[in-house]
């Protein structure tokens, strides 16, 4: 059964601190793997990943994956509250309907 | 970006009722679309995916003939709780992924509270 497992599940740091929020995988028929900002409604979309090492970046927030591994990152510098949501990390399939697996998500707080 | 409209936002309903859903992609068409629940401080889980003009495909332990979807153009998609209890109160989201190698835009997602 395909899983995708997120850590922390829930992270409380200052303003200005770096954070990172790990997702792991395990999928039978891998295409990309996504990651999302939920605050208080639907998720917002971040990145799309579908090649190992080649790092994305918007603004303040980059990610990485690792295919080999089957892992990627999220990482925020210079957090700011406007960070404070929850993270999706999801795993899409190739095949059939192209489904998309969730994580657990990361709780991310930050305090002024 | 793609556009995906769901609506209501909220809604509340008696116990027994039925209460439907609609999903719409704004800009684009969409041969499939997903339902997924989210329970409090809980992930998203995926119920169901939606096929224009055919049955939807449930995942395992959803109930079919509870949540019922229809998928009757290429651009709305909608889930019916039927016979609402209580426990069926939740966070519904749905989702639509436009033309090949894009990601899914969500909709505003509909908070159900079942009386």
């Amino acid at each position: 059964e395909d899983k995708v497992v997120q850590s922390p599940l829930s992270l409380v740091v200052h303003e200005g601190d770096t954070v990172t929020l790990n997702c792991s995988y395990e999928v039978t028929n891998f295409r990309s793997l996504l990651w999302y900002k939920q605050e208080k409604k639907a998720p917002t979309f971040l990145f799309m990943l579908t090649s190992s090492g080649i790092e994305k970046k918007s603004g303040r927030l980059s990610s990485i994956l690792d295919k080999k591994e089957l892992f990627s990152i999220l990482n925020i510098t210079a957090t700011q509250t406007g960070d404070s949501a929850i993270y999706l990390c999801a795993v899409e399939e190739s095949q059939g309907a192209q489904k998309l697996v969730f994580g657990q998500g990361t709780r991310l707080t930050i305090n002024p | 970006g793609a556009v995906v409209s769901q609506h209501p936002s909220r809604v509340i309903c008696k116990s027994g009722t039925s209460v439907k859903i609609e999903c719409r992609s704004l800009d684009f068409q969409a041969t499939t679309m997903f339902w997924y629940r989210q329970f409090p401080k809980k992930s998203l889980m995926l119920m169901a995916t939606s096929n224009e003009g055919s049955k939807a495909t449930y995942e395992q332990g959803v109930e079919k003939d509870k949540f019922l979807i229809n998928h009757a153009s290429l651009t709305l998609s909608t889930l019916t709780v039927t016979s609402a209890h209580p426990e069926d109160s939740s966070f519904y989201i749905c989702s639509a992924r436009a033309p090949a190698n894009t990601e899914a835009f969500f909709g505003q997602g509909t908070r159900l509270t079942v009386v």
